[in-house]
């Protein structure tokens, strides 16, 4: 199985601030990767999907890089709104495999 | 725009038979996979596995054959079951649909509203 591991599992930060989330792959995944947004109580929402496209409706202040095994997030002006759990999501390989979140937090 | 809406039994004793039913609406089963993925209370997100409307299915292997995932056209439906449950299977239950681009790459968009199943003798 391809291990998707992410960075920081946790993150407190302020509103306005500009935050960068990294998602690592342990096998080549060339752009198979998706980033999504899970508020609590909720069902995750897709926010970036092949690495670096935003779904219509995604506010433009979040961005994504990336190819092969190292991908980022970006976050470049927080929102009250986007304090949430963020998870990345490999599509290359069966079995498909999810990072294990990174929690944002308001500091 | 199409939505999912999940039904199924929430409440299960152990080595009972998980089932879960997800309608599709606003679109059709029609040349996409359909996918399913749970996640234990305060933990990530686990795979489980996706069928499209032809039956075609990539499952989890580290289920070990208790998933059944099949796909009901007439309805517009398609269903997981999880046979011998136990403890270790409580979470909250998605279904979401396999969105892609023509290139290859694909995501997981829309989900379904989640099923929480609580495995507890």
């Amino acid at each position: 199985d391809i291990q998707m591991t992410q960075s920081p599992s946790s993150l407190s930060a302020s509103v306005g601030d500009r935050v960068t989330i990294t998602c690592r792959a342990s096998q080549n995944i060339i752009a198979y990767l998706n980033w999504y947004q899970q508020q609590p109580g909720e069902a995750p929402k897709v926010l970036i999907y092949a690495a670096s496209n935003l779904p219509s409706g995604v506010p433009s202040r979040f961005s994504a890089t990336g190819s092969g095994t190292d991908f980022t997030l970006t976050i470049s002006s927080l929102q009250p709104e986007d304090f949430a759990t963020y998870y990345c999501h490999q599509s290359h390989s069966t079995p498909q495999t999810f990072g294990q979140g990174t929690k944002l937090e308001i500091k | 725009q199409v939505q999912l809406q999940q039904s199924g039994a929430g409440l299960l004793k152990p080595s009972e038979t998980l089932s879960l039913t997800c309608v599709v609406s606003g679109g059709s089963l029609s040349g996409y996979y359909w996918s399913w993925i749970r996640q234990p209370p305060g933990k990530g997100l686990e795979w489980i596995g996706e069928i499209d409307h032809n039956g075609n299915i990539n499952d989890n292997p580290s289920l070990k054959s208790r998933v059944t995932i099949s796909v009901d056209t007439s309805k517009n439906q398609f269903s997981l079951k999880l046979t011998s449950v136990s403890a270790a299977d409580t979470a909250v239950y998605y279904c979401a649909k396999v969105s892609r681009t023509s290139s290859g790459p694909k995501w997981l968009d829309p989900w379904g509203q989640g099923t929480l199943v609580t495995v507890s003798s």
